[in-house]
């Protein structure tokens, strides 16, 4: 248990549908993170929020609509994906300190879209 | 720009034999070096991490240091375990307005008895 819980562990949703993935922490750290996890490729950040403020979008599609309404909660808004946007989605949390900065993970929430 | 390049998987080894991992990165400046490793239906969790050239990272028997001489930063262990099967996944730490973790594309390792 890392202190970094995702729901639902497991998600399959049609092009029309909306869903939302859901991160909790209870470890008081201050910045939180998207992550995309798909096969044989790096781990593509997605977005960070920094005091509940977003500080990173990384060219994502407007299909993904993040949300951060406290420090402790984390929400991915999903809406009319493509089929590619399956993956596993990890959430993280960290309290930035420096140079020995450690993230602390979710399990994740396997995505399919068929 | 930054970036992380591991070795392609999988890895297959018998248990007790040696294990290397390669890790080479590109970055501005100094970044902060970190393996983190992701057993099966888990997220991933820090192995070890080395913050400055020359420092040797270690933890479980795991290993990787530092070096900027050939921007590296390999995963060794000298006798792997079935319980060591899981994908490892070399990373860089940017630092600026706020800290950014860029990953590799991971390794997977599987260890037989």
């Amino acid at each position: 248990e890392t202190g970094v819980t995702q729901t639902p562990r497991h998600l399959v949703m049609g092009m029309t549908n909306k869903k939302s993935l859901k991160c909790e922490q209870h470890l008081g750290h201050n910045a939180m993170y998207w992550y995309k996890q798909s096969a044989k490729k790096p781990l593509e950040l997605m977005f960070v929020y920094s005091l509940e403020e977003r500080v990173e979008n990384n060219s994502v599609p407007s299909r993904f609509s993040p949300e951060c309404p406290n420090s402790s909660h984390l929400f991915l808004h999903l809406h009319t994906l493509q089929p590619e946007d399956s993956a596993l989605y990890l959430c993280a949390s960290s309290q930035e300190q420096g140079r020995n900065e450690k993230l602390f993970f979710g399990s994740g929430t396997q995505l399919s879209v068929l | 720009g930054n970036s992380v390049t591991q070795m392609e998987g999988p890895v297959t080894l018998s248990e007790e034999a040696f294990l290397t991992i390669n890790c080479t990165y590109t970055a501005t400046g100094y970044p902060s070096l970190f393996w983190y490793v992701q057993y099966p239906g888990e997220g991933l969790q820090l192995l070890l991490k080395a913050t400055k050239a020359d420092d040797k990272g270690s933890n479980k028997g795991f290993e990787a240091t530092y070096r900027k001489e050939t921007t590296s930063f390999h995963l060794e262990k000298g006798s792997v375990q079935v319980s060591d099967s899981a994908v490892y996944f070399c990373a860089l730490l940017v630092s600026g307005g706020y800290n950014k973790l860029i990953f590799g594309a991971g390794t997977r390792l599987a260890v037989h008895p």
